[in-house]
């Protein structure tokens, strides 16, 4: 059964840090990678998807990786700022309705 | 463009209690609909999915149930509710291509006293 897990499950860094999150997952045989962003008390709200063919995606100041032999994804906020303290959720498609989600890394950017 | 909603925002709900919550999506047809679970210090669990109307799979054995009346309409309730089943629930929709992206609705709160 597929597993995915975020190291760490939080994490603090002043203002203007870059930073790394992790996530592993145990079944190499995905379709896609998600990372998502939820508030508090809020839904999901989608950052970037990697397809399987893909090795990473970037919008604005986020940049994902997928290395999908090793069972690997990384997601890389530059120059962090407050706005971006949230959970950030991993979750991999291992087929149309199979979405397995991570049980994230809760962020606080300090300023 | 798509939009989904979700509705009520918040429940609170004595134990044994029915349960209704309810889901629609705007902007598609014959989209793929979902109902995800987020318990306390838990990951996001599914619970149903849909394909089509009165299409529903049951992915955990649980006290709940899913049902699709209409092509974008998703519900998800209980005869009698437990205190386990408190928690966030999630609808999301997709659909169905490559791709399989899903999207999140805003969620609902439940808590069962």
């Amino acid at each position: 059964k597929q597993e995915v897990t975020q190291i760490p499950a939080a994490l603090s860094v002043p203002e203007g840090e870059n930073l790394v999150l992790n996530c592993s997952f145990t079944d190499s045989a995905i379709y896609n990678l998600q990372w998502f962003r939820q508030d508090p008390g809020k839904g999901l709200t989608s950052l970037l998807l990697i397809q399987s063919s893909q090795r990473e995606q970037t919008s604005g100041r986020l940049n994902a990786s997928l290395d999908k032999s090793s069972g690997r994804s990384t997601l890389y906020i530059a120059a962090s700022q407050p706005g971006d303290s949230a959970t950030y959720l991993c979750a991999v498609y291992i087929g149309a309705n199979n979405l397995f989600f991570g049980t994230g890394t809760r962020l606080t950017v300090i300023p | 463009s798509q939009t989904i909603h979700q509705w009520p925002a918040t429940l609170v709900q004595p134990v044994g209690s029915p349960l209704s919550l309810e889901c629609t999506v705007e902007g598609t047809s014959n989209p793929n609909l979902y109902w995800y679970r987020q318990a306390a210090g838990r990951g996001l669990q599914l619970l149903f999915y849909s394909v089509g109307i009165g299409q529903i799979s049951s992915e955990v054995p649980q006290n709940l149930s899913a049902s699709r009346p209409q092509d974008r309409q998703f519900i998800l309730s209980s005869k009698k509710l437990l205190l386990s089943d408190s928690g966030f629930y999630l609808c999301a929709w997709s659909d169905g291509t490559v791709n399989y992206e899903q999207y999140f609705g805003p969620g609902t709160r439940l808590t069962v006293t």
